[in-house]
């Protein structure tokens, strides 16, 4: 089992909505990323936190934000997303980020959005 | 220079047959070079990982073979199993960062 939790699983939303994608873990990790999967495709990097400070977005969309409340805590606030966001969305967390890390990525099961 | 090729992007293989999966990068800054496995509905998890000081890593049926003066490494399967079947991915990434680079996925079939 999957020591990174992402609830909820399965999300369907209109283009007007707000909702948000949540993620927790409890290995002590102080990296956290969240990933977007299309089918058949590999996972696409949109941000990382280190000890809850954001240090990397890859020039996402802002109708995607992220939050990280604490070091076990990782959430997605979406709103106005188009049909074209409909995608898996993986949280990982790692030891760290940056040097004397193992680098191991562990994934949760990821959130399935659907927008229509 | 960033990329990361993977090939081929699926694969079908008798049980009990190798299953040989190659990946090719670019930026000689990458120095840990992991295999995620991913079956259909879960996230990825790391399979096998090796780091530029190794050629071979053995881990039970699964092994990464690295060639660094051709800046190539390949993930072999020994006596592939009908639960194999999943979406593998090589990566790359450089220790002073954990951003992964991935490659394009191989969808991978075992025939019982």
């Amino acid at each position: 089992d999957t020591e990174v939790t992402q609830t909820p699983k399965h999300l369907v939303m209109g283009m007007t909505n707000k909702k948000s994608l949540k993620c927790e873990q409890h290995m002590g990790h102080r990296a956290m990323y969240w990933y977007k999967q299309k089918a058949k495709k590999p996972p696409e990097l949109m941000f990382v936190y280190s000890y809850e400070k954001l240090s990397i977005n890859e020039s996402v969309p802002s109708r995607f934000s992220p939050e990280c409340p604490n070091s076990s805590l990782l959430n997605l606030h979406l709103h106005a997303l188009q049909p074209e966001d409909s995608a898996l969305y993986l949280c990982a967390s790692s030891q760290g980020f940056g040097r004397s890390t193992t680098g191991e990525l562990f994934f949760g099961e990821g959130s399935r959005l659907t927008v229509l | 220079q960033q990329q990361v090729k993977q090939s081929p992007q699926s694969l079908i293989v008798q049980k009990g047959g190798i299953s040989i999966i190659n990946c090719a990068y670019e930026n000689t800054a990458f120095d840990y070079f992991p295999w995620y496995q991913q079956f259909p509905g879960k996230g990825p998890a790391l399979l096998i990982a090796i780091r530029p000081d190794v050629s071979e890593k053995k881990e039970g049926r699964f092994t990464i073979s690295f060639n660094k003066s051709a800046k190539q490494f390949s993930l072999h399967i020994m006596d592939s199993q009908p639960g194999d079947s999943a979406t593998y991915f090589c990566a790359a990434s450089m220790m002073n960062g954990n951003k992964l680079v991935f490659g394009a996925g191989t969808i991978l079939r075992v025939k019982s």
